[in-house]
């Protein structure tokens, strides 16, 4: 089955630039979609088809997708970004979606 | 402004059933495909079951197929997941979420608060 591999944790200090990988075989071929998800609170969507914004989610929060890694990144991070992102693709031959192992982000 | 409320979940003895409900509001319920996710604790989240606009096209993780059904009723906006045969790794909150598609890629848009389903005995 397909995995998509993140790193468990990345730290960061404000105002700083977080970059988190989601790797996987050919994921440039596929389209990604990000996740931040706060303690407590449902998964929110803060990137979809590799580097589109949807409303509401800060212009800091930009995405890009080629060869064997999908990558999120939050320039200029706060406090607010302290969260677990996932990253998600659509399997077209099984209908199926997988989600990536995770990212812990945490701001020093 | 969507809206999606789950209910339905509790404590559960393992080989029982549970059925989860989710109330949709806000939007054309009806025009989209519903999903849901569960995710166990401190755990990633796991892609659980689709169920098409109109209720056809269903498909489901390999982990629940065969003892999971969705379902939709686009008349009260409710969308179902019947739950059966539990077991401890069932454990979860469970959301539902409203799917967004289009050529060769599909992803959630929104997500309900969720619901907790703990099978114990």
């Amino acid at each position: 089955s397909y995995v998509l591999t993140q790193s468990p944790s990345v730290s960061v200090a404000p105002g700083k630039t977080a970059m988190i990988t989601c790797g996987a075989y050919n994921i440039g071929t596929k389209s990604v979609h990000w996740y931040q998800q706060k303690p407590g609170q449902a998964p929110v969507l803060v990137m979809y088809y590799n580097s589109d914004r949807p409303l509401g989610i800060p212009e800091r929060f930009s995405g890009s997708n080629s060869g064997n890694t999908a990558t999120l990144t939050i320039s200029r991070v706060e406090a607010g970004d302290e969260a677990d992102y996932y990253c998600l693709v659509w399997d077209s031959t099984s209908h199926h979606y997988i989600f990536g192992t995770g990212t812990k982000v945490t701001v020093l | 402004q969507v809206h999606l409320e789950e209910s339905g979940g509790g404590v559960v003895q393992p080989g029982r059933s549970l059925r989860l409900s989710c109330r949709a509001s806000g939007f054309t319920f009806s025009r989209y495909g519903m999903h849901w996710v569960r995710q166990a604790p401190g755990k990633v989240p796991e892609w659980v079951a689709v169920t098409g606009n109109d209720g056809s096209n269903t498909y489901y993780a390999d982990s629940v197929k065969g003892r999971f059904a969705i379902s939709r009723d686009n008349a009260n906006n409710i969308l179902y997941l019947q739950m059966n045969s539990l077991s401890a790794e069932d454990t979860a909150v469970y959301y539902c979420a409203r799917q967004i598609a289009a050529t060769g890629s599909s992803y959630f848009d929104n997500w309900g608060q969720g619901a907790l389903v703990t099978v114990s005995s």
